[in-house]
């Protein structure tokens, strides 16, 4: 079975300052890949997604994610955070012939600092 | 479009009661499924369905049923209710089963309480 792991829980950062937020996952053959936001009490959000081409992908509210197969990681970026950026993020692979069964991470929790 | 709809937000049931968790989407997507969410755990695949008539199973079923009698529904039965299955339960839907429109949109959730 794939697997899916964030290792930060929690990670805070000063608003302004740069972002990486760490997923490594197991799977076999190239993955579908996935970043998700919740903000509290709400449902998830797609940010990105991945499932062939550009390993380099953008996503909305300025972030990206790089695919890097070598070191089975998926990290998640942002040049500038915002206060607004504060939530949960999770990373998730797509199980399946279609990628449509998520296999998610536990999730970091971001703070951000004014 | 409404998009993925859930109620109730709420519930708290005792245990060994029964409830229909109700999901619905307005957007023809073919793909359809039940996650719940857990501290610490992210979220598990409960059951899925890839159009009307076909359900199947996902991480954790037990405990729970599901059926897929329209396009636009999917409700998630817990037949008898106990207090492992206190959680936040998310609905989500696809447009289809092609790689590309894998993106899946998930509803607000409800939050189930066990006594």
């Amino acid at each position: 079975a794939q697997s899916v792991t964030q290792p930060d829980i929690h990670i805070t950062v000063s608003e302004g300052a740069s972002l990486e937020l760490r997923c490594n996952y197991s799977y076999g053959a190239t993955p579908y890949l996935f970043w998700y936001v919740q903000s509290p009490g709400q449902g998830l959000q797609l940010l990105l997604k991945y499932f062939s081409g550009d390993t380099l992908v953008q996503g909305i509210k300025g972030f990206e994610a790089e695919f890097k197969r070598s070191q089975s990681s998926f990290n998640l970026r942002k040049p500038s955070v915002h206060w607004s950026d504060a939530a949960e993020y999770f990373c998730a692979v797509g199980e399946g012939e279609y990628g449509n069964k998520l296999v998610f991470g536990a999730g970091t929790i971001l703070r951000v600092k004014s | 479009n409404a998009g993925v709809t859930q109620t109730p937000k709420f519930q708290v049931l005792k245990t060994g009661q029964s409830m229909t968790l109700q999901c619905a989407q307005d957007m023809n997507h073919e793909y359809m499924s039940w996650y719940r969410q857990d501290p610490g755990m992210g979220l598990r695949l409960i059951h899925y369905s890839v159009g009307a008539g076909i359900t199947d199973q996902g991480e954790v079923p037990n405990g729970y049923n599901v059926s897929r009698s329209t396009t636009e529904d999917f409700p998630l039965r817990l037949l008898s209710a106990a207090p492992s299955q206190t959680s936040v339960y998310f609905c989500a839907s696809s447009y289809g089963t092609s790689g590309y429109y894998n993106e899946q949109f998930f509803g607000p959730g409800t939050r189930l309480t066990v006594l």
